[in-house]
């Protein structure tokens, strides 16, 4: 069966560190991968899109990577600041435009 | 400009009612999604409109979910005979034709089935 997997457990990191989450997908053959944040009680929001042929893609403290032989996902979050805590998403466009979602990794970050 | 706007931003019914939840996306986007997200886990995908094109319904669970789009704008999801699974957030975005497909999200509704 087809599968997007991110680590339930929270996430606990220091202010100032990188904090590292995986996105692991199987029998997928995605175009293209995408990452959300999401706060509590709000709707998901944009944060970076990874194309199959890219390897990297950063924006300011943010870096994504995509290995589509290992089928996984890394998204980076560089010198973390507590205002970085919430879930993040990934989200696989499996070719119907409607994307679909990991179970997302809460991200926690102590000062 | 204006995001994507959903009403009620909560909503309370009793097991067996019928309920509808709106959805205004942002001006100009011609893709419409809606998806529900129950407690901690991610979004699954009910429904998805694209211009005039016939909607992809592949998500919706049951015959008791619809939902329509008029007007290429506004959409209404309705729940009819809601069960107490049914209570979830329900979410609705909508993107851009073309591109990256980013898709911008509404606050969503949680609806609780008692």
């Amino acid at each position: 069966s087809q599968k997007i997997e991110q680590n339930s457990e929270a996430l606990n990191i220091q202010e100032g560190k990188t904090a590292t989450l995986t996105c692991n997908y199987t029998n997928y053959s995605p175009a293209y991968l995408q990452w959300y944040r999401q706060d509590p009680g709000r709707g998901p929001v944009f944060l970076l899109l990874i194309r199959e042929n890219e390897k990297e893609k950063r924006k300011e403290r943010l870096k994504v990577t995509f290995d589509t032989t290992l089928k996984q996902s890394l998204f980076h979050i560089t010198a973390s600041q507590p205002a970085d805590s919430a879930t993040y998403l990934c989200a696989l466009d499996t070719g119907r435009r409607a994307l679909t979602f990991g179970s997302g990794t809460r991200l926690q970050v102590q000062p | 400009g204006a995001g994507v706007s959903q009403s009620p931003s909560n909503k309370v019914t009793e097991k067996g009612k019928d309920v509808e939840l709106r959805c205004d996306p942002i001006s100009g986007h011609t893709a419409l999604y809606w998806y529900r997200q129950s407690l901690g886990q991610g979004l699954e995908f009910l429904i998805y409109f694209q211009g005039n094109s016939a909607p992809d319904k592949s998500g919706l669970p049951s015959d008791r979910f619809s939902a329509e789009r008029t007007g290429g704008s506004v959409s209404t999801l309705t729940i009819q005979r809601t069960q107490q699974e049914d209570s979830a957030v329900y979410l609705c975005a909508s993107s851009s034709e073309g591109g990256n497909n980013e898709q911008f999200f509404g606050p969503g509704t949680r609806l609780t089935v008692l």
